[in-house]
């Protein structure tokens, strides 16, 4: 079945550094992909999504390429602020079936 | 304003008790979903439902039971078979029977405790 798989967390960062949160998944045919937010005590908000091969989401600085060859979606951000601290959720949209799986989640943390 | 509505916001019952939480749309979505997310889990579908009157069983629908009786309404009950049902759960709706976009909008969640 279709799954998806993120690095694990805590990923702790200092503001204005670089971020990287991976996201690779398998999928029997051409799936939507998301990265969702979850802010605390939130519930979980979609950040941005690609819809086919080659696309890139983009919301808040935040951005993600659709990768077919490498079955990839990771998540970058060119300078984290603190208020970005929050859990991050790959997730895939299978068209077939309208399941759509996360994964385990990546919790960040920002200091300032 | 549009949205979806979980209740309660917290529940405590005793074991061998079965328990019903709420969700409700108004945003006119098609289809609505329940997820249980876990520490280190990430989030696992339990059910879902794409139209009035039909739902399907997601990865861990054992334990758990749905009714899908009005568009706005997907409630969702704890059975007393559920082993481990100290969770945190969230409701979920998306727009388009057959039009599946994959964008979901989330209620706040339930945090259910079993004593």
């Amino acid at each position: 079945g279709n799954s998806v798989t993120q690095m694990e967390g805590p990923v702790t960062l200092s503001e204005e550094a670089f971020l990287t949160i991976n996201c690779t998944y398998t999928a029997t045919g051409y799936p939507s992909l998301f990265w969702y937010v979850q802010y605390p005590g939130e519930g979980l908000q979609l950040l941005l999504k690609a819809t086919k091969a080659d696309d890139k989401g983009s919301n808040k600085g935040f951005e993600a390429t659709y990768r077919k060859e490498t079955t990839s979606f990771h998540l970058e951000k060119g300078s984290v602020q603190v208020s970005d601290s929050a859990v991050y959720f790959c997730a895939l949209s299978d068209r077939k079936d309208d399941k759509i799986i996360f994964g385990k989640g990546t919790r960040l943390h920002i200091l300032p | 304003d549009g949205g979806i509505t979980q209740s309660p916001k917290y529940l405590f019952r005793k074991e061998g008790q079965n328990v019903t939480l709420s969700c409700e749309q108004n945003l006119n979505h098609d289809a609505m979903y329940w997820y249980r997310q876990d520490p280190g889990q990430g989030l696992r579908l339990i059910y879902y439902s794409q139209i009035v009157n039909d739902f399907q069983k997601g990865d861990i629908a054992e334990g758990y039971s749905v009714s899908r009786e009005k568009k706005e309404s997907f409630p969702l009950t704890v059975t007393s078979a559920q082993k481990n049902p100290t969770a945190f759960y969230l409701c979920a709706s998306r727009v388009g029977q057959g039009i599946n976009t994959g964008e979901l909008f989330f209620g706040e969640g339930s945090r259910l405790t079993v004593l």
